[in-house]
């Protein structure tokens, strides 16, 4: 079954600090794998998206994420953070087998940007 | 990217009385449709998967006969909670999907019942 793990519910930068949150996968097949944001009281916003292409993703907002199939891992990154990054990040599978295919999401991290 | 229009974006109702959200592709043709259901500071739990013009699809535990889902058209899915109850309160998401793999999703629900 595939599942993905995001290590740290909740993560604390500095702004302009380097943002890392982490999230491992677990799949038999080849994955794609994606990074959600979600504002409070909205809907999930797509940041970037692994569908078997580049290994290293870039994103919206200057998010990027790189694909190591060694690690299992798809960990989101942005260099220097900034006020309005703060928010809940979801970590999410799934796979390119036919249509209605369900992704399957992390338990999210909650970033914090500190001043 | 395409837009996915959730309706309404918050709703409170009585303990008993049946509620309807509402979930549309404003600028495509959605083939599927999920609905999520999200508990505070949770992530997102699938509840069914619906396609155009056939019965949705629902996860393990979830109530169908609680949980309607229709979704007559390629724009439009709805979500019926049925007889309310406060444990139904929660935040629910839809999200639509063409061809392919990426998901939009819409601007989610805020459901109270009280």
């Amino acid at each position: 079954a595939q599942s993905v793990t995001q290590l740290g519910s909740h993560v604390s930068v500095s702004e302009g600090a380097l943002v890392l949150l982490r999230c491992n996968y677990s799949s038999s097949v080849p994955p794609y794998l994606f990074w959600y944001v979600q504002y409070p009281n909205q809907g999930l916003q797509l940041l970037l998206k692994y569908t078997s292409a580049a290994t290293l993703v870039k994103g919206i907002n200057g998010f990027e994420a790189e694909f190591k199939k060694s690690e299992t891992s798809f960990h989101l990154t942005k260099p220097s953070a900034h006020m309005s990054d703060a928010a809940e990040y979801f970590c999410a599978v799934t796979f390119p087998t036919g249509g209605g295919n369900k992704l399957t999401f992390g338990t999210g991290t909650q970033l914090k940007v500190e001043l | 990217g395409a837009v996915v229009s959730q309706h309404p974006s918050w709703v409170i109702c009585k303990s008993g009385t049946s509620v309807k959200i509402e979930c549309r592709s404003l600028d495509f043709q959605a083939t599927t449709m999920f609905w999520y259901r999200q508990f505070p500071k949770q992530s997102l739990m699938l509840m069914a998967t619906s396609n155009e013009g056939s019965k949705a699809t629902y996860e393990q535990g979830v109530e169908k006969d609680k949980f309607l889902i229709n979704h007559a058209s390629l724009t439009l899915s709805t979500l019926t909670v049925t007889s309310a109850h406060p444990e139904d309160s929660s935040f629910y998401i839809c999200s639509a999907r063409v061809e392919g793999i990426e998901a939009f999703f819409g601007q989610g629900t805020r459901l109270t019942v009280v």
